[in-house]
This record gives structure tokens, sequence and C-alpha cells, in this order.
């Protein structure tokens, strides 16, 4: 079946220094969604990528569609401390289930 | 609103006791999910339902049962716990298809299985 993989597990940056997260599908996604989760809580909805080449900004978080739909990006610029937590792509199974991956946990050194 | 609320928050079991998350959305939507949340591996889909009255499984259904009786209330089972499912378990529901629209989350359970 479909798997979502992604890079890195782990990053730990300094307070200020931009941090990316990678997301890459086994196969033609029709659309990718990313998540938050701070610690201790549960996942946020925080944005829908769906046209191939696809970027959105949200203030200092910039997320892109690979051209071939297969993969995305998770761009922070200038990370803040409220900035902590854990990222998650996830792509659509079929019609009817959502499938993550395994995360990217952000540390953040102040 | 109160959007998902799961009860428990939190419990402990022994192997082979039984016990049932309940999982409550006031959003009116059709679709629920079931995932579990273990070190490293992301958020695995369980169970899920497309609607009242049905079921279907996810990525590791097994040692798992699943209602939706009402279409609020999405119920998840476990008739013979054991250690492996000690795990937090996050509801999840969505109006749209997943392929099309955002899932909301509930807070969480935290489950223990000695």
């Amino acid at each position: 079946g479909q798997q979502v993989m992604q890079i890195p597990q782990y990053q730990h940056v300094q307070e200020g220094e931009d941090f990316t997260t990678y997301c890459n599908s086994s196969t033609t996604l029709s659309n990718i969604q990313w998540y938050k989760q701070r610690p201790g809580g549960h996942p946020v909805f925080l944005i829908q990528l769906v046209k191939s080449g696809e970027v959105k900004k949200q203030k200092r978080l910039t997320f892109q569609f690979g051209e071939a739909k297969k993969n995305s990006s998770l761009h922070i610029t200038a990370t803040q401390t409220t900035d902590v937590g854990t990222y998650f792509c996830a792509g659509p199974q079929g019609a009817q289930k959502l499938v993550f991956g395994q995360g990217t946990r952000l540390t953040i050194n102040p | 609103n109160a959007g998902v609320t799961q009860t428990p928050k939190f419990r402990v079991l022994k192997t082979g006791q039984s016990m049932t998350l309940l999982c409550a959305q006031d959003m009116n939507h059709e679709y629920m999910y079931w995932y579990r949340q273990d070190p490293g591996m992301g958020l695995r889909l369980i169970h899920y339902s497309v609607g009242e009255g049905t079921t279907a499984k996810g990525e590791v259904p097994d040692g798992y049962n699943v209602s939706r009786l009402k279409k609020q209330n999405f119920l998840l089972g476990l008739e013979s716990a054991a250690p492996s499912q000690t795990s937090v378990y996050f509801c999840a529901s969505s109006r749209q298809r997943p392929n099309t629209g955002e899932l909301f989350f509930g807070e969480g359970s935290r489950l223990t299985v000695l």
C-alpha cells in the first residue's frame, strides 16, 4: 500500500535558525496535508496542498507540493520557541483514508 | 462547540482486561477515525467509519473492534488488552472525505497495559 515517508525524524535548532522537513510518497497524491502537534497535544491541521508545484505561505511557514505530486516540504524561517512540536504530513489513501508520515520532531534551543 | 471529545483521557489496564474508548463529535461529521500513536511510528489508522452504521479496517486493526451506532459517536473496543496496545489513541472526524478535507482530532487517550 501507499507509504508516506518523512525526514528527518528529529531536528534540533537554535532559535532564529531555519527548519525544513520533507515528505515523500511512493505514489502520486491527489493532495497532501500538514499537521502540527505540540508536546502533549493533539494534531492540528495546518494546510492542504492540491496543485502540482503549489507553494503556500503562512507567515514564517512555507509549504511546497512537488511537480510530480509525490513529495512535499515545510520550511520554517527564523524559528521561534512557539514552533516546537512534531510536524506531520499526510496523504490520502483512496477516498476514505488518510495516511500519515512518521513526523519530524522539532526542538529549539532558546 | 466542544469539537471532538475522547473519554477516558487516561487508563491503566492489566493484560487480558477489556475496555472501550468513546469518541464523540458535535460537528455533524460523516467520517470518523481511530488512530494510535507510538514513538517513531507516526499516526497509524486502526479503524474508520464513513457514516452511521458503517465501519472499516485501517492499517492496524487486529485486537480492536469498533462501532458507530450513532453518527456522533465512534467507539473503540479492546476485548483482551495486550502490552503491545500501550499507546496514545486519537479519534478524528472530518466533514468531507479525507482526500478533500481536514481532520479534527480529539485530545487523545493514553492507555497503558501492564
